[in-house]
């Protein structure tokens, strides 16, 4: 069974302040995607990440995959508050597996 | 984009009882669906694979005749949570696939059970 793992569980920042968050898989991923989720809500799909090396831009958001497609980062510029949230790196093979979450939370 | 409504938001049941969650594909039809389950501040795991029209697929370690799925049609799939208990309180939340769009996966605003 594939695990998914993210570092840091936790984040706590300012608002202004850079972070990045980690997913590591135990076997190679077909796509990876990167959700936020918000309480109460369900998941909203930031992006999908296919070729290894391959490194996207969505505003502040950068996501990396690895070159050998085992793991990813996720890097927020100049964060907001409305960055707060649960983001889940999952691996979307036949069916949609989530990583174990970073939950950050952005101050004022 | 594709919209799939959860139904109910939130509910709470006396300890025993049964409870249906319905998901629905609004403007789509989803042959596949899946249910998913989230305790607070942890992620979401997999419960099972909804198929239109076959049995559904369930996760190591998921109870099938604790949660009855039910995917009767190509735009609804329910769960039905049976002689729900406390350790059952939780967020559910269902996603469905949409084949128009390379069976990308739409959630629905998921369902609060809370069992007492």
């Amino acid at each position: 069974t594939q695990l998914l793992e993210q570092s840091p569980q936790f984040l706590s920042i300012q608002e202004g302040e850079n972070l990045t968050v980690y997913c590591n898989s135990s076997s190679v991923f077909s796509s990876l995607q990167w959700y936020r989720q918000e309480p109460g809500e369900g998941p909203v799909l930031l992006v999908t990440v296919v070729t290894g090396g391959e490194v996207k831009k969505l505003k502040r958001l950068t996501f990396q995959f690895g070159d050998a497609r085992k793991d990813s980062s996720l890097h927020i510029t100049a964060a907001q508050t409305g960055d707060t949230g649960l983001y889940l790196c999952a691996d979307n093979t036949d069916k949609l597996i989530f990583g174990t979450g970073t939950r950050l939370q952005v101050f004022p | 984009g594709a919209v799939v409504s959860q139904h109910p938001s939130w509910v709470i049941c006396k300890s025993g009882t049964s409870v249906k969650i319905e998901c629905r594909s609004l403007d789509f039809q989803a042959t596949t669906m899946f249910w998913y389950r989230q305790f607070p501040k942890q992620s979401l795991m997999l419960m099972a694979t909804s198929n239109e029209g076959s049995k559904a697929t369930y996760e190591q370690g998921v109870e099938k005749d604790k949660f009855l799925i039910n995917h009767a049609s190509l735009t609804l799939s329910t769960l039905t949570v049976t002689s729900a208990h406390p350790e059952d309180s939780s967020f559910y939340i269902c996603s469905a696939a949409d084949r128009r769009a390379n069976e990308k996966l739409f959630f629905g605003s998921g369902t609060q059970l809370s069992v007492l």
